[in-house]
């Protein structure tokens, strides 16, 4: 049973334009978000995160707005810079402990 | 600043050998994990640890061991090698167990099991 779903696996932007990407979630236990953005060859890094006591969090050009009653999250990236082109992961946890619940992931590519 | 450091990068196996994945971080972070990735398909917890000395089941832990006797060093090892256990393994630490302590991964050793 996947609980962290994210249905798209790609996704193709130009630069400078929006670039969302969407998770939902099954659980509603669920009480922390994180995404997490991966180039080939290397491991994962942290991007941005979100309480759930909180609807929408900000960094620079990324944001993160989470929907509990939809449970629904997105990540939007505002100018996309082809420098973001990679695999983004949406991650949740319980509790706020650490055990993470990772998506399939989706790839973003951003061409010029 | 080398971060988490995993080795070997890469590795073949023939089915039934044992190996060990090593992972070591040098951010005195008290919480290490291992993740195995398989293709199309996001990171799976295999197992965790919140100190030296003491480590848990994560949510995929069969036909794995692990062991933390240092604050640094948290291997995972693989006694009888099974094809299902092709993937690229990802170990990971962080300060502490709260989610908004992020977590730090290593590069990842990918291994094939022929």
């Amino acid at each position: 049973d996947q609980q962290v779903k994210q249905n798209s696996p790609s996704l193709s932007v130009q630069e400078g334009r929006i670039s969302i990407l969407n998770c939902d979630y099954t659980n509603s236990m669920f009480d922390y978000f994180l995404w997490y953005k991966k180039y080939p060859a290397e491991g994962p890094t942290f991007l941005i995160s979100i309480s759930s006591i909180k609807d929408k969090n900000e960094d620079g050009r990324f944001t993160v707005f989470l929907n509990k009653s939809a449970k629904h999250l997105s990540l939007h990236i505002v100018p996309s810079q082809p420098g973001d082109s990679a695999v983004y992961f949406c991650a949740a946890s319980v509790a706020g402990f650490q055990k993470l619940v990772f998506g399939t992931g989706t790839r973003l590519l951003v061409s010029p | 600043n080398a971060g988490v450091t995993q080795t070997p990068k890469f590795r073949i196996l023939k089915i039934g050998q044992s190996m060990t994945l090593q992972c070591t971080q040098d951010m005195n972070h008290n919480y290490m994990y291992w993740y195995r990735q398989d293709p199309g398909m996001g990171l799976k917890l295999i197992y965790y640890s919140v100190g030296a000395g003491i480590t848990d089941k994560g949510e995929v832990p069969n036909g794995y061991n692990v062991s933390r006797s240092t604050t640094e060093d948290f291997p995972l090892r693989l006694e009888l090698a099974a094809p299902s256990q092709t993937s690229v393994y990802f170990c990971a630490s962080s300060i502490g167990g709260r989610s908004n302590q992020p977590q730090h991964f290593g590069d990842g050793t990918r291994l094939s099991i022929l």
